[in-house]
């Protein structure tokens, strides 16, 4: 079983779509957690962390749910923008291990 | 405000031939670095990190090697490449203590051929 694992999608959707994307750990000792956001042959880049409580930033909403050891995120009301593949993150100490990615398209 | 350089952005070297990527941050200090590797279509793999200068753990073994020679300086170096040495190579900085996300450099396309 990988460390971290999520749906590699893609996920087609239009614009103004709704769309959750899931990720489960393995290790429940694991401490943080973040979401990611990849533009296609560029670095990626912090979206938000993810608290138990769950935490929002806009369109976005972050769940983490520690029983389960799963994190989802959710996109409102999608834009041609947000096209581009979302990384889940977990760390524990030292360790950081990186999802492998779900891709999605928002198109018109 | 806190920076990370990260060059060249593409580079393109023959099997057998040495490489050296550079990866600097600048505003802050003690920072803890880290080197990924991404292959086309897949997820990042850690390399090495480092948590000061002259202290360098190695997460995978293989062709390569790192060293931190000043506080915030992280070199990546291989002596030969091989062609499975081709990615996408990424810097990657963290405050020392700090559990908040990495902040990455903007890569290195390595092509090895």
């Amino acid at each position: 079983r990988k460390e971290v694992e999520q749906d590699p999608g893609p996920f087609n959707v239009p614009e103004g779509a709704t769309v959750a994307f899931n990720c489960t750990y393995s290790n429940s000792a694991s401490q943080s957690f973040f979401w990611y956001r990849q533009d296609c042959r560029k670095e990626p880049k912090l979206l938000m962390s993810v608290y138990s409580s769950g935490n929002e930033d806009g369109r976005f909403t972050a769940q983490l749910n520690r029983a389960s050891q799963y994190i989802s995120l959710l996109i409102r009301d999608s834009k041609l923008s947000d096209s581009a593949t979302y990384l889940c993150v977990v760390r524990g100490g030292f360790k950081t291990i990186f999802g492998a990615g779900t891709r999605l398209f928002v198109k018109a | 405000s806190q920076t990370i350089h990260q060059w060249p952005a593409t580079l393109v070297q023959p099997v057998g031939s040495p490489l050296s990527l550079e990866c600097t941050v600048e505003g802050t200090s003690n920072p803890n670095l880290y080197w990924y590797r991404q292959a086309a279509g897949r997820g990042l793999q850690l390399l090495f990190y480092s948590v000061g200068i002259g202290q360098i753990s190695s997460e995978v073994p293989q062709n390569l090697s790192a060293s931190r020679p000043q506080d915030r300086q992280f070199i990546l170096s291989s002596k030969k490449l091989l062609l499975s040495d081709s990615g996408f190579y990424l810097c990657a900085w963290i405050p020392q203590g700090n559990g908040g996300g990495y902040t990455f450099g903007s890569g290195t396309r390595l092509t090895v051929v």
